[in-house]
């Protein structure tokens, strides 16, 4: 199995700029979960979805960031606008329901 | 607001030692436990959780709860220099919820 797969890997923007981040989850897992790691801020959840239904969204910082998942094996994470402070790295994350969490490389983002 | 606190470090062990690694959290509705390992660069990646009061023993690694406390260890047997990496702890809270709160890492560096 290929794991998670996320793109891209890096992605340097302008203030102001929309950023689209993608992750195929690995076939099969009914979870899907999207963070942010900052040093400041830790690891934190975003949103994560059960079967491609958004189930808790509490972790999304405002209303410039929005998530989907059109079907069971694509994911996107937006953000419009970007602004500076938004600079981390994205990890998208998925499982099978069970223990286990089985996390991307990431996406590291800068804001410029 | 729920809330996993860890000691940053950096934790400093030679070759061969046991590696205590400590975490506290504030829910005490708290179910499930992880601990993640982080490589620089790298994603987390599972090692252990616990869902019991006690010890769990996984080869060099042990976890230990302890509820009453709020209180998650986890300790690392035989200290290797691959051991070298942040761990993080994690906790899930009680109910069909699947979010983590995860602290903010510990790092542990391995002498030879």
């Amino acid at each position: 199995d290929a794991g998670v797969i996320q793109s891209p890997r890096h992605e340097v923007t302008e203030m102001g700029q929309e950023v689209t981040l993608r992750c195929k989850p690995i076939s099969g897992h009914d979870y899907l979960f999207w963070y942010r790691q900052t040093m400041m801020r830790g690891l934190e959840l975003l949103i994560y979805f059960n079967n491609n239904v958004p189930i808790d969204d509490s972790g999304m910082p405002e209303d410039r960031f929005s998530a989907k998942m059109p079907n069971a094996s694509f994911s996107t994470l937006k953000i419009q606008p970007s602004e500076p402070r938004d600079s981390a790295v994205y990890f998208c994350a998925s499982s099978p329901g069970l223990h286990t969490q089985y996390f991307g490389p990431g996406t590291r983002l800068t804001v410029l | 607001q729920k809330e996993v606190e860890q000691n940053s470090g950096p934790l400093s062990v030679p070759e061969g030692a046991i590696a205590s690694l400590n975490c506290t959290y504030s829910d005490r509705g708290s179910q499930s436990f992880f601990w993640y390992r982080q490589y620089s660069g790298k994603s987390p990646e599972l090692i252990m959780f616990i869902y019991s009061n006690g010890d769990k023993e996984d080869g060099r690694f042990t976890a230990q709860l302890n509820k009453a406390s709020q209180y998650v260890s986890l300790l690392i047997r035989d200290s290797q220099p691959s051991d070298s990496a942040t761990y993080l702890c994690a906790v899930k809270s009680g109910g069909s919820n699947y979010k983590l709160t995860f602290g903010k890492g510990t790092l542990l560096t391995v002498n030879p």
